[in-house]
């Protein structure tokens, strides 16, 4: 069964420093999110992104956040300078394009800690 | 504002124990509503997708109900490994297709 994939499992990385998070979705689905859940919170949109450029973005999803798809199945989040409150679960998700079908599926998440 | 509340946070069953969990939601017009099992460390994994009031999907033990306030995850004889977090989320009909998720509920079935 086709599933979304995310590299690496666990990031550590001092605070200041650049990291980029690693999806694949899966192969047919054309619409790619990124959502992060702090410990403990609930899980939170950050940005959607189709045809090669962002659709919607939230308020957490500043300057220091940007994605890719640097080719035709790795879709990317990269934090540019990390702080301590970027450290959370990070999931990626896809979506197919039938306007029937809505629900996203989600990767098993990166952990990023912040130190 | 958007919002999607569950209830109880946290729920502990004795295994055979049915019970109901809660989503309720305020938004400003509903696309669609999805409920997502979570395991520790784990991402949410898609269990059912409701789109219309009145309307009901179930899978094993899990029957997800649907009206216009709120929806309803019903576990019937719940087993030990029925235990999870379960999320809920709605899309709204502006926007991208993002999800709005609750807090979730904490499941516990004791064996």
């Amino acid at each position: 069964e086709p599933e979304v994939t995310q590299t690496p499992s666990h990031q550590v990385t001092q605070m200041g420093q650049e990291v980029i998070l690693r999806c694949v979705p899966i192969s047919n689905h054309l619409y790619f999110y990124w959502y992060r859940q702090i410990l403990g919170q609930k899980v939170e949109f950050l940005v959607s992104f189709y045809n090669n450029e962002i659709s919607e973005k939230s308020e957490i999803f500043d300057d220091q956040f940007s994605v890719e798809r640097p080719d035709g199945s790795n879709f990317t989040l990269k934090i540019r300078s990390t702080k301590l409150e970027d450290s959370a679960m990070y999931f990626c998700a896809s979506r197919v394009t039938s306007g029937k079908y809505h629900e996203q599926f989600f990767g098993p998440g990166t952990r990023l800690t912040v130190l | 504002e958007d919002q999607v509340t569950q209830s109880p946070e946290a729920l502990r069953l004795q295994e055979g124990e049915s019970s109901s969990l809660n989503c309720s939601y305020t938004v400003s017009g509903l696309r669609g509503l999805f409920w997502y099992r979570q395991d520790p460390g784990k991402g949410p994994e898609f269990l059912f997708t409701l789109y219309s009031a009145g309307e009901e999907k179930e899978k094993e033990r899990l029957k997800a109900t649907l009206t216009k306030k709120e929806s309803f995850l019903h576990i019937t004889a719940p087993k030990p490994e029925d235990s999870a977090t379960y999320l809920c989320a709605v899309q709204i009909t502006s926007g991208t297709y993002k999800y709005i998720f609750g807090t979730g509920t904490r499941l516990k079935v004791l064996a």
